[in-house]
């Protein structure tokens, strides 16, 4: 089962604008990590933060994380059209035996960026 | 190109058949995921390795499934009397447990047509 939300679903923006997804998770968390898919392949690390931080920033990317919303927020600004793809929040368990640190996926983002 | 493999990339197949797929794991990391993914749809966990041993199967890994991966190295996951429903995408990951990376490195995922 999917941990959490992601919202927007989809997101159409022009070069050069920022943009900005959420997503929501239900249970304690160990850290929450960003990927990236382009279409039809495979999965792309983008950033992670743990449980006791509350922003981070690589790049273009700047990540926060609210654990007492249970929340998470992924801004990519100056977009460009090579950032057309989907963007999915994953966490890891917080629980002692966290299970393999398996990835738990929310629902994905689907951001347009239009040169 | 994260430095994991899978083959093969597409399979098509018909309702009943049996298939198997490949994953070929970053040659250090001792951990190695299945995840399955259907479109429009975060990737859900299905099992994972630490070395040899299978340590976790979701619900979602019937009893048709079976992964193994005998020598701690690559691992295959085989689909028994395929049904239509398990049409997806099937994406393997990997990492070294124990290090200081919490990321996971997807390969670019196996898809599967069961027609």
């Amino acid at each position: 089962s999917q941990q959490g939300e992601e919202d927007p679903q989809a997101l159409s923006i022009q070069e050069g604008e920022n943009a900005t997804m959420n997503c929501s998770y239900k249970t304690s968390i160990n850290n929450l990590q960003w990927y990236r898919q382009n279409s039809g392949r495979g999965l792309v690390h983008l950033i992670l933060i743990r449980s006791n931080e509350r922003e981070k920033h690589s790049g273009r990317l700047r990540v926060t994380l609210d654990t007492s919303k249970k929340s998470s927020s992924l801004l990519i600004t100056a977009s460009r059209a090579a950032d057309t793809a989907s963007y999915f929040c994953a966490t890891v368990g917080g629980e002692i035996k966290a299970a393999g640190n398996k990835l738990t996926f929310g629902g994905g983002t689907r951001v347009l960026v239009k040169p | 190109d994260t430095g994991v493999s899978q083959d093969p990339r597409h399979k098509i197949t018909k309702r009943g058949q049996n298939v198997t797929f490949r994953c070929d794991p970053i040659s250090e990391h001792n951990r190695l995921y299945w995840y399955r993914q259907t479109l429009g749809q975060g990737p859900e966990f299905l099992t994972y390795f630490q070395n040899e041993a299978q340590l976790e199967k979701s619900r979602l890994l019937s009893d048709r499934f079976s992964a193994e991966r005998p020598k701690g190295s690559f691992s295959t996951l085989e689909i028994q009397r395929t049904e239509q429903g398990d049409s997806a995408m099937y994406l393997c990951a990997s990492k070294r447990q124990g290090g200081t990376s919490e990321t996971q490195y997807f390969g670019p995922g196996t898809r599967l047509l069961v027609l």
